[in-house]
């Protein structure tokens, strides 16, 4: 099946942890993002690579870091997780120079920090 | 900066009947705009994708249509079932370097 693959599905880690989520997309796609999604259920932009390169980075803790070893994959890594970073996250992918394709997103991270 | 709008934030309405959603943005100059549904606790399902040239896209019992010069897009449902009860997500892409940008979302029910 073509599709934006997320990893873990649910992440229930205690405060002061680090976790990693992976993202996969076999879209062909050259563009991959990730958003935030709070409890108000609101999406917000972090990340985005365009070809392994960095070309978006919100207003995002330091603690938040995206690696993309290439443009198939995205991973997330969170260092000293916070009761705040717990949220739905959400990896999306699309090709940058097309208005004809939209974004495919991932079915989402749960995050739960306790 | 731009900014997505969606209203109503909520609407019940009983099967069969015809609704539209309503999403308005700030500025004009889009590259591209999506609907998508939500069900709760899972993804986004890509509804529509409406190109900057284009004015409407239809799939099935749904039709999106664009007024760029408004900084409007409608979501038309018809013949509302109850397995249409989603929330429903409005966003905009500026140009081809920049995120999608989402609206909050009309929480939509569907009774039987």
């Amino acid at each position: 099946d073509t599709a934006v693959s997320q990893t873990p599905k649910y992440l229930v880690t205690q405060m002061g942890n680090d976790k990693s989520i992976k993202c996969e997309q076999n879209l062909g796609h050259d563009t991959m993002y990730w958003y935030k999604q709070d409890s108000k259920k609101f999406l917000k932009i972090m990340f985005s690579y365009n070809n392994k390169e960095l070309i978006i980075n919100e207003t995002v803790p330091n603690r938040f870091s995206p690696k993309s070893p290439d443009k198939a994959h995205l991973n997330l890594h969170i260092n000293s997780l916070e009761l705040g970073d717990s949220a739905v996250y959400f990896c999306a992918s699309t090709y940058l120079g097309s208005d004809g394709v939209g974004y495919t997103f991932g079915s989402g991270t749960r995050l739960t920090v306790v | 900066k731009q900014e997505v709008t969606q209203i109503p934030a909520a609407l019940s309405v009983p099967e069969g009947e015809n609704l539209v959603l309503n999403c308005s943005f700030t500025d004009s100059a889009i590259y591209n705009l999506q609907w998508f549904r939500q069900d709760p606790g899972k993804g986004l399902t890509s509804l529509l994708l409406i190109q900057s040239s284009q004015r409407e896209q239809t799939s099935g019992r749904l039709n999106a249509s664009l007024d760029k010069s408004s900084g409007r897009s409608t979501l038309y449902i018809a013949a509302s079932q109850p397995g249409d009860s989603a929330t429903y997500l409005c966003a905009v892409r500026n140009q081809a370097g920049t995120a999608l940008i989402f609206g909050k979302g009309t929480t939509l029910s569907v009774s039987s």
